[in-house]
């Protein structure tokens, strides 16, 4: 059973649109949500992240989007660059820890030019 | 300079073969993981070490095993390699634990099993 479910799958979006990568989870302890930037041939790096007290969380073109009622939350891209195109991978974790995060399935980002 | 180096990049191995893949980390840091991404199905998560000869089993151990005698060093090893176990292998480091948990990964291990 996929805990953190991620979509789409993968998208393509033209230089300078807003991308929006979708994610959800079912378990209702997580409270901590990282999103992981992977390009190809590297490990995943940590991009941005946000706690369940939160709704909004901003750092320059990425945002993240949270609705805890509907257990769901989203990330933007704003003003998509080609240096964008990247896999992005939801996570979660519950507030005290002991348990490692749980990953989406990724969704790819091409940002054609 | 915070790292996490895996060794090798790449590597060919036949079916029943053993197979060593190595992780190291230069931020002293407690907790180390084993993950294995495969198209469309993400970061699967093999096993978790929580200091030296403190290891615990993920989501997919079967068919895995690990080794961590020093706290900078954390290996994976497939006793008689099978073919579905050809994926690419991630070794990640944790600073700190929930919502101030950040993993450092490595550049990864693309293993292929024939």
């Amino acid at each position: 059973q996929q805990q953190v479910r991620q979509s789409p799958q993968s998208l393509t979006v033209w230089e300078g649109e807003t991308a929006i990568l979708n994610c959800s989870y079912e378990d209702s302890t997580f409270n901590y949500f990282p999103w992981y930037q992977q390009f190809p041939g590297e490990g995943p790096a940590l991009l941005i992240s946000i706690r369940s007290v939160s709704d909004k969380k901003e750092d320059g073109r990425f945002t993240i989007f949270f609705n805890k009622r509907e257990k769901k939350l989203s990330l933007h891209i704003t003003d998509s660059q080609p240096g964008d195109s990247a896999t992005y991978f939801c996570a979660a974790s519950p507030y005290q820890g002991g348990r490692a995060l749980i990953f989406g399935t990724g969704t790819t980002v091409s940002v054609s030019p | 300079d915070m790292k996490v180096t895996q060794m090798p990049r790449y590597l060919i191995k036949r079916m029943g073969e053993n197979v060593l893949l190595e992780c190291g980390q230069d931020m002293s840091h407690e907790t180390m993981y084993w993950y294995r991404q495969d198209p469309g199905l993400g970061l699967q998560l093999i096993y978790i070490s929580y200091d030296v000869d403190s290891n615990s089993e993920g989501d997919i151990p079967k068919g895995y095993r690990v080794s961590r005698k020093k706290r900078e060093h954390f290996s994976l090893i497939l006793d008689s390699a099978k073919t579905n176990q050809t994926s690419v292998y991630f070794c990640a480091s944790s600073s700190g634990t929930g919502i101030n948990e950040r993993l450092f990964f490595g550049h990864g291990t693309k293993l292929s099993v024939l």
